[in-house]
């Protein structure tokens, strides 16, 4: 199984400032036919199933914020949220679908300072 | 509007069974691969398993910590996906979500295992 790693496990980040949220896979999720990384990110707030923000590690969902973006190949993932707001307050997960069976970082906390 | 409804969660007895249903509109359910995933608070999300549709098979995958306990089914008449549960374990106490593609989830049923 591919085992997906965060960091950091929770992050405090003042309103209108930048959150960084790292996810490493423990082997490649690039798709070398397609040259694709079969990496997804989503948002999950308390009592809502998980919203998927980001897929394809860097193509943001029909109606995500332009301050949601995501980058990185291969292993290495990054979700960056550009000037956070009070609404961002939430857990979010990297995933890979590369193999099955999927799975899920352990989530990263995003609270406000 | 694409719409996915979870229903059949309970709390069970160790050992015991149960069947979830996820009731789907919105799209061609007919032609869909449809997951199943499971979040806990000490292990968080986990992908239970899928089925690809009657056109590509309607083959089943499973994550190890349920196969040959879960078996997922899909009834594409009635425009809905079954999770049927047996030999529960307290471990498998969980929300579950099915799933269209990775942007598409229904709300969650608890299933609570406890005796």
């Amino acid at each position: 199984d591919i085992v997906m790693t965060q960091s950091p496990d929770s992050l405090a980040v003042s309103l209108g400032e930048r959150a960084t949220i790292n996810c490493k896979s423990s082997q490649s999720v690039l798709n070398s036919s397609n040259n694709r990384n079969y990496l997804a990110w989503y948002q999950q707030k308390p009592g809502q199933p998980p919203k998927l923000l980001i897929y394809w590690a860097s193509t943001r969902e029909y109606g995500v914020p332009d301050r949601f973006s995501g980058s990185g190949s291969g292993t290495d993932f990054t979700l960056t949220i550009n000037s956070l707001q009070a609404e961002d307050v939430a857990i979010y997960y990297c995933q890979q679908y590369d193999s099955i069976p999927w799975t899920f970082g352990q989530g990263t906390r995003v609270e406000i300072k | 509007e694409v719409r996915l409804v979870e229903s059949g969660g309970d709390l069970v007895k160790p050992g015991g069974s149960l069947r979830l249903s996820c009731a789907v509109s919105g799209f061609n359910f007919n032609d869909a691969w449809m997951n199943w995933f499971r979040q806990t608070t000490g292990k968080g999300l986990e992908w239970v398993g899928r089925i690809k549709s009657r056109g590509d098979g309607e083959t089943t995958d499973y994550g190890a910590p349920v196969k040959g306990r879960f078996t997922i089914s899909r009834d594409d008449s009635k425009n809905t996906l079954y999770l049927e549960m047996t030999s529960l374990k307290a471990e498998d106490t969980a929300v579950y979500y099915c799933a269209w593609y990775l942007q598409h989830w229904g709300p969650g049923t608890l299933v609570t295992v406890s005796s």
